[in-house]
């Protein structure tokens, strides 16, 4: 059974750093690609960072490039994400996703329960 | 970024059939990707590729499209179905419809 398990979110103060971690089972996970999507509350989803099955590229949409970094340890079935100069507008539930890819299909089909992040002083 | 965009609310019985639209701001091919979320918890991909059912995935649930106009239909609608319904595109960079949040009555 594919499992993913997010940990670190919790309160944050504005301009600080959070690193969310991700552990996976239930799949080879050095075979797929990984990414993050945030929720914030009561708001639609957001794509937030990408990372290549080996971990050599990654992918960011504008909002977060420069400030978000994602990064995997295959040898411990880990993801993480690393959020620096951290915003209000970064208030989310973070989800971890298993990315389904198909030629140009690029779609999420398992994501972890989330773990929540608020960005407050 | 390609915008999409889907109809906020929807109430139908149970038994019936429901269809739910998605358009996106420019063409996607069929790189369009739905996903069911119930309330307080994580989302649940129903259909890939527009129109490909998930493994294990009822198949009460169908979907349909290409270029810039989607559909996911229901058909026939059950008391469990209750849920936010999103969409997503994969011809750019990934993003999501606000989604369509399907009430039973």
């Amino acid at each position: 059974e594919v499992q993913l398990v997010e940990t670190g979110g919790g309160l944050v103060q504005p301009g600080r750093s959070l690193k969310l971690s991700c552990v996976a089972s239930g799949f080879t996970f050095n075979n797929y690609w990984m990414s993050w999507t945030r929720q914030a509350p009561g708001k639609g989803l957001e794509w937030v960072a990408s990372i290549t099955n080996s971990g050599g590229s990654t992918y960011y949409p504008d909002s977060v490039k420069g400030r978000f970094t994602i990064s995997r340890d295959n040898a411990q079935n880990t993801l993480y994400l690393q959020m620096n100069s951290l915003r209000s507008e970064d208030t989310a539930t973070y989800y971890c996703t298993r990315d389904g890819r198909v030629g140009y299909y690029w779609y999420f089909d398992f994501w972890g329960p989330g773990t929540m992040v608020t960005v407050s002083s | 970024d390609t915008v999409l965009t889907q109809s906020p609310a929807l109430a139908v019985s149970p038994g019936e059939r429901v269809t739910i639209s998605c358009r996106a701001s420019e063409s996607v091919s069929t790189g369009m990707h739905w996903y069911q979320q119930k309330p307080g918890q994580q989302p649940k991909l129903l259909i890939y590729g527009a129109s490909n059912l998930e493994s294990g995935v009822p198949a009460r649930f169908s979907g349909s499209g290409s270029g810039t106009d989607f559909t996911l239909t229901i058909d026939p609608v059950e008391a469990d179905d209750t849920a936010t319904y999103f969409c997503q595109q994969s011809w750019n960079d990934p993003t999501f419809g606000a989604g369509t949040k399907l009430e039973l009555k």
